[in-house]
Protein backbone atom coordinates (compact mmCIF):
# COMPACT_ATOMS: atom_id res chain seq x y z
CA UNK A 1 0.00 0.00 0.00
CA UNK A 2 1.11 3.78 -0.48
CA UNK A 3 3.73 4.91 2.05
CA UNK A 4 4.85 8.36 3.21
CA UNK A 5 7.33 8.53 5.15
CA UNK A 6 8.63 12.24 6.61
CA UNK A 7 12.03 13.07 7.70
CA UNK A 8 13.62 14.59 10.34
CA UNK A 9 11.94 12.65 13.17
CA UNK A 10 12.49 15.64 15.91
CA UNK A 11 14.49 19.20 14.75
CA UNK A 12 15.73 21.21 17.79
CA UNK A 13 16.52 24.72 16.46
CA UNK A 14 17.52 27.88 18.25
CA UNK A 15 15.12 30.79 17.72
CA UNK A 16 15.28 32.71 14.57
CA UNK A 17 17.03 29.52 12.93
CA UNK A 18 15.36 28.27 9.78
CA UNK A 19 13.91 24.90 9.66
CA UNK A 20 12.71 22.24 6.97
CA UNK A 21 10.69 18.81 6.97
CA UNK A 22 10.63 16.60 4.20
CA UNK A 23 7.92 14.23 3.07
CA UNK A 24 8.40 11.34 0.50
CA UNK A 25 5.44 9.20 -0.94
CA UNK A 26 6.36 5.57 -2.68
CA UNK A 27 3.18 6.42 -4.65
CA UNK A 28 1.98 9.13 -7.41
CA UNK A 29 -0.36 11.94 -5.21
CA UNK A 30 -3.15 13.55 -6.22
CA UNK A 31 -2.34 16.27 -3.14
CA UNK A 32 -0.49 16.52 -0.04
CA UNK A 33 -1.90 18.09 3.28
CA UNK A 34 0.22 19.72 6.01
CA UNK A 35 -1.00 19.74 9.01
CA UNK A 36 0.09 20.79 12.57
CA UNK A 37 -0.02 19.44 16.09
CA UNK A 38 1.10 21.44 19.12
CA UNK A 39 1.99 19.94 22.48
CA UNK A 40 -1.33 18.57 24.01
CA UNK A 41 -3.09 19.60 20.77
CA UNK A 42 -4.54 17.83 17.69
CA UNK A 43 -3.47 18.09 14.25
CA UNK A 44 -4.74 21.27 12.52
CA UNK A 45 -4.98 21.83 8.96
CA UNK A 46 -2.71 24.16 7.17
CA UNK A 47 -2.46 24.20 3.45
CA UNK A 48 -3.02 21.51 0.74
CA UNK A 49 -1.36 21.81 -2.53
CA UNK A 50 -2.50 19.57 -5.47
CA UNK A 51 -0.32 20.80 -8.43
CA UNK A 52 2.98 19.34 -9.78
CA UNK A 53 5.52 21.67 -8.52
CA UNK A 54 3.02 24.07 -6.76
CA UNK A 55 4.76 26.34 -4.10
CA UNK A 56 2.74 28.10 -1.59
CA UNK A 57 3.23 30.44 1.07
CA UNK A 58 1.67 31.26 4.37
CA UNK A 59 3.69 34.02 6.05
CA UNK A 60 6.87 32.50 7.06
CA UNK A 61 6.04 28.76 5.94
CA UNK A 62 6.99 27.96 2.42
CA UNK A 63 5.19 24.48 1.20
CA UNK A 64 6.45 23.06 -2.06
CA UNK A 65 5.22 19.58 -4.26
CA UNK A 66 7.86 17.78 -6.35
CA UNK A 67 7.65 17.85 -10.14
CA UNK A 68 6.73 14.28 -9.22
CA UNK A 69 3.78 14.79 -6.86
CA UNK A 70 5.77 12.07 -4.40
CA UNK A 71 7.34 14.46 -2.55
CA UNK A 72 6.55 17.60 -0.72
CA UNK A 73 8.42 20.11 1.66
CA UNK A 74 7.88 22.51 4.63
CA UNK A 75 10.12 25.53 4.89
CA UNK A 76 10.13 27.52 8.11
CA UNK A 77 12.19 31.04 7.90
CA UNK A 78 13.68 32.51 11.48
CA UNK A 79 11.48 29.94 13.77
CA UNK A 80 9.59 31.46 16.56
CA UNK A 81 8.70 29.75 20.16
CA UNK A 82 4.99 29.87 18.68
CA UNK A 83 6.02 27.19 15.31
CA UNK A 84 6.89 24.82 18.07
CA UNK A 85 4.82 21.08 16.99
CA UNK A 86 4.66 17.96 15.62
CA UNK A 87 4.05 19.14 12.07
CA UNK A 88 2.75 16.34 9.64
CA UNK A 89 2.21 15.89 5.78
CA UNK A 90 -0.29 13.58 4.82
CA UNK A 91 -0.51 12.09 0.78
CA UNK A 92 -3.76 11.79 -1.24
CA UNK A 93 -4.22 8.70 -3.52
CA UNK A 94 -5.59 8.82 -6.80
CA UNK A 95 -8.93 7.45 -5.94
CA UNK A 96 -10.58 6.98 -2.51
CA UNK A 97 -11.20 9.45 0.66
CA UNK A 98 -8.32 8.07 2.46
CA UNK A 99 -4.97 10.22 3.44
CA UNK A 100 -2.07 8.45 4.19
CA UNK A 101 0.10 10.24 7.28
CA UNK A 102 3.76 10.76 7.84
CA UNK A 103 5.56 9.66 10.72
CA UNK A 104 5.74 13.64 11.76
CA UNK A 105 8.67 16.21 12.72
CA UNK A 106 8.60 17.32 16.09
CA UNK A 107 10.03 20.86 15.97
CA UNK A 108 11.36 22.19 19.08
CA UNK A 109 12.62 25.72 19.30
CA UNK A 110 15.33 27.23 21.87
CA UNK A 111 14.77 30.86 22.83
CA UNK B 1 -15.92 26.21 12.48
CA UNK B 2 -16.44 22.32 12.34
CA UNK B 3 -17.02 20.64 15.62
CA UNK B 4 -15.58 17.60 16.22
CA UNK B 5 -15.97 15.75 19.70
CA UNK B 6 -14.79 12.72 21.70
CA UNK B 7 -16.44 11.30 24.54
CA UNK B 8 -13.35 11.57 26.66
CA UNK B 9 -10.09 12.94 27.31
CA UNK B 10 -8.91 9.77 29.15
CA UNK B 11 -9.76 6.78 29.77
CA UNK B 12 -8.17 3.78 32.02
CA UNK B 13 -9.48 0.24 31.58
CA UNK B 14 -8.50 -3.34 32.66
CA UNK B 15 -7.43 -6.12 29.96
CA UNK B 16 -10.22 -7.90 28.35
CA UNK B 17 -12.49 -4.94 28.99
CA UNK B 18 -14.74 -3.27 26.18
CA UNK B 19 -14.54 -0.39 25.25
CA UNK B 20 -16.34 2.62 23.52
CA UNK B 21 -14.93 5.82 22.04
CA UNK B 22 -17.45 8.13 20.86
CA UNK B 23 -16.93 10.63 18.01
CA UNK B 24 -19.40 13.18 17.13
CA UNK B 25 -19.25 16.05 14.42
CA UNK B 26 -21.47 18.90 13.67
CA UNK B 27 -21.00 19.96 10.07
CA UNK B 28 -23.04 16.78 7.97
CA UNK B 29 -19.98 15.55 7.05
CA UNK B 30 -19.84 12.54 5.05
CA UNK B 31 -16.37 10.73 5.95
CA UNK B 32 -15.16 9.73 9.45
CA UNK B 33 -12.04 8.60 10.68
CA UNK B 34 -10.49 6.88 13.58
CA UNK B 35 -6.77 6.56 14.01
CA UNK B 36 -4.62 5.92 16.66
CA UNK B 37 -1.12 8.01 17.53
CA UNK B 38 1.72 6.41 18.64
CA UNK B 39 5.24 7.98 18.88
CA UNK B 40 7.46 7.91 15.94
CA UNK B 41 4.28 6.31 14.14
CA UNK B 42 2.81 9.28 13.21
CA UNK B 43 -1.23 8.58 12.86
CA UNK B 44 -2.57 4.92 11.28
CA UNK B 45 -6.02 4.56 9.91
CA UNK B 46 -7.73 1.89 11.94
CA UNK B 47 -10.96 2.48 9.97
CA UNK B 48 -13.10 4.81 8.15
CA UNK B 49 -16.79 5.43 6.95
CA UNK B 50 -17.71 6.92 3.98
CA UNK B 51 -21.57 6.96 4.81
CA UNK B 52 -23.92 5.59 7.33
CA UNK B 53 -23.53 1.93 8.32
CA UNK B 54 -20.77 1.96 5.56
CA UNK B 55 -17.28 0.98 6.98
CA UNK B 56 -13.48 0.23 5.43
CA UNK B 57 -10.53 -1.35 7.26
CA UNK B 58 -7.47 0.87 7.53
CA UNK B 59 -4.37 0.04 7.78
CA UNK B 60 -4.03 -1.57 11.35
CA UNK B 61 -8.47 -2.55 12.11
CA UNK B 62 -7.18 -5.56 14.00
CA UNK B 63 -8.62 -5.83 17.72
CA UNK B 64 -11.09 -3.18 16.66
CA UNK B 65 -14.43 -2.71 15.11
CA UNK B 66 -16.59 0.48 14.29
CA UNK B 67 -20.45 1.40 14.40
CA UNK B 68 -22.04 4.31 11.95
CA UNK B 69 -25.65 4.45 12.90
CA UNK B 70 -26.05 7.65 12.57
CA UNK B 71 -24.26 10.35 10.27
CA UNK B 72 -22.80 12.97 12.96
CA UNK B 73 -21.40 9.81 15.15
CA UNK B 74 -18.86 7.40 14.66
CA UNK B 75 -17.86 4.89 16.87
CA UNK B 76 -14.80 3.01 17.98
CA UNK B 77 -15.26 -0.49 20.00
CA UNK B 78 -12.33 -2.13 21.61
CA UNK B 79 -14.36 -5.57 21.53
CA UNK B 80 -11.39 -7.27 24.56
CA UNK B 81 -8.82 -4.49 25.11
CA UNK B 82 -5.14 -5.59 25.33
CA UNK B 83 -2.20 -3.62 26.49
CA UNK B 84 -0.79 -3.10 23.15
CA UNK B 85 -3.97 -1.03 22.44
CA UNK B 86 -2.59 1.62 24.91
CA UNK B 87 -2.74 4.72 22.06
CA UNK B 88 -3.98 8.17 21.93
CA UNK B 89 -7.11 7.79 19.32
CA UNK B 90 -7.99 10.72 17.41
CA UNK B 91 -10.98 11.03 15.64
CA UNK B 92 -11.34 13.07 12.25
CA UNK B 93 -14.34 14.30 9.80
CA UNK B 94 -13.95 15.65 6.04
CA UNK B 95 -17.09 16.71 3.89
CA UNK B 96 -16.87 14.19 1.27
CA UNK B 97 -18.17 15.48 -1.23
CA UNK B 98 -15.54 15.84 -4.24
CA UNK B 99 -15.29 11.66 -3.90
CA UNK B 100 -11.59 12.15 -3.90
CA UNK B 101 -8.90 12.53 -1.23
CA UNK B 102 -8.91 16.33 -1.52
CA UNK B 103 -10.82 17.10 1.36
CA UNK B 104 -9.34 18.77 4.69
CA UNK B 105 -9.56 16.79 7.63
CA UNK B 106 -11.21 17.97 11.09
CA UNK B 107 -9.53 16.18 14.01
CA UNK B 108 -11.72 15.65 17.94
CA UNK B 109 -9.33 16.55 20.40
CA UNK B 110 -8.00 13.03 21.04
CA UNK B 111 -8.88 10.69 23.88
CA UNK B 112 -5.47 8.77 25.57
CA UNK B 113 -6.84 5.70 26.55
CA UNK B 114 -4.22 3.42 29.13
CA UNK B 115 -5.21 0.03 29.18
CA UNK B 116 -3.90 -1.98 32.41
Amino acid sequence: GQQVMQIPQYQHVQEGEDFTTYCNSSTTLSNIQWYKQRPGGHPVFLIQLVKSGEVKKQKRLTFQFGEAKKNSSLHITATQTTDVGTYFCAGGANAGNMLTFGGGTRLMVKP
Amino acid sequence: DVKVTQSSRYLVKRTGEKVFLECVQDMDHENMFWYRQDPGLGLRLIYFSYDVKMKEKGDIPEGYSVSREKKERFSLILESASTNQTSMYLCASSPGHTGVSTDTQYFGPGTRLTVL
